[in-house]
């Protein structure tokens, strides 16, 4: 059980395009989920809580213009890299806990994304 | 603030053998989670053990092990009978029931055959 996937696992793209990157949870609902940047042999960076039904909350640093998060469903949510450069190349992470048991985590694949 | 830290970017050790990979972190809380995950090179993160602040025993997952020393603060991970499929990067992580975890700059842990 407890298992979260994400998509793509990898994608390429054109500096000023946009990316969307999909999280969910497949056997269990979920109001939070995180998402992560990690960089090569770096740890995880959290970038933000999404929670199902309302705005989600950025770490400081961030830019949530940037990085739009949409947790429409207790089983997804999205991240969208808006105009998309090179410096926002990076291995992206998310994660979900299962209600009741918030304080351990669960995560996806992750998704390689690289900026041409 | 809780901070993570893990002071042993890189360790080796030899196939069959043990090997203890070192955690400690900073909090004021009384009741946390802590938790070591595995990342090989795929990049998947694989929950290898958990262990709730307010239990003394340590916790247990077959090969894996930890020491947990509350009052230390310190919260090593023992890894027996080593394979070649361990290695990977290690990551500490300190939870509360917020859900909202700090995670360690982790280990490398190379396993000689």
């Amino acid at each position: 059980g407890a298992v979260v996937s994400q998509h793509p696992s990898w994608v390429i793209c054109k500096s000023g395009t946009s990316v969307k990157i999909e999280c969910r949870s497949l056997d269990f609902q979920a109001t939070t989920m995180f998402w992560y940047r990690q960089f090569p042999k770096q740890s995880l960076m959290l970038m933000a809580t999404s929670n199902e039904g309302s705005k989600a909350t950025y770490e400081q640093g961030v830019e949530k213009d940037k990085f739009l998060i949409n947790h429409a469903s207790l089983t997804l949510s999205t991240l969208t890299v808006t105009s998309a450069h090179p410096e926002d190349s990076s291995f992206y992470i998310c994660s979900a806990s299962t209600p009741g048991a918030q304080e351990t985590q669960y995560f996806g694949p992750g998704t390689r994304l690289l900026v041409l | 603030a809780q901070t993570v830290t893990q002071s042993q970017p890189e360790m080796s050790v030899q196939e069959a053998e043990t090997v203890t990979l070192s955690c400690t972190y900073d909090t004021s809380e009384s009741d946390y989670y802590l938790f070591w995950y595995k990342q090989p090179p795929s990049r998947q993160m694989i929950l290898v053990i958990r262990q709730e602040a307010y239990k003394q025993q340590n916790a247990t997952e077959n090969r894996f092990s930890v020491n947990f020393q509350k009052a230390a603060k310190s919260f090593s991970l023992k890894i027996s009978d080593s394979q070649l499929g361990d290695a990977a990067m290690y990551f500490c992580a300190y939870n509360t029931n917020a859900g909202k975890s700090t995670f360690g700059d982790g280990t490398t842990l190379t396993v000689k055959p």
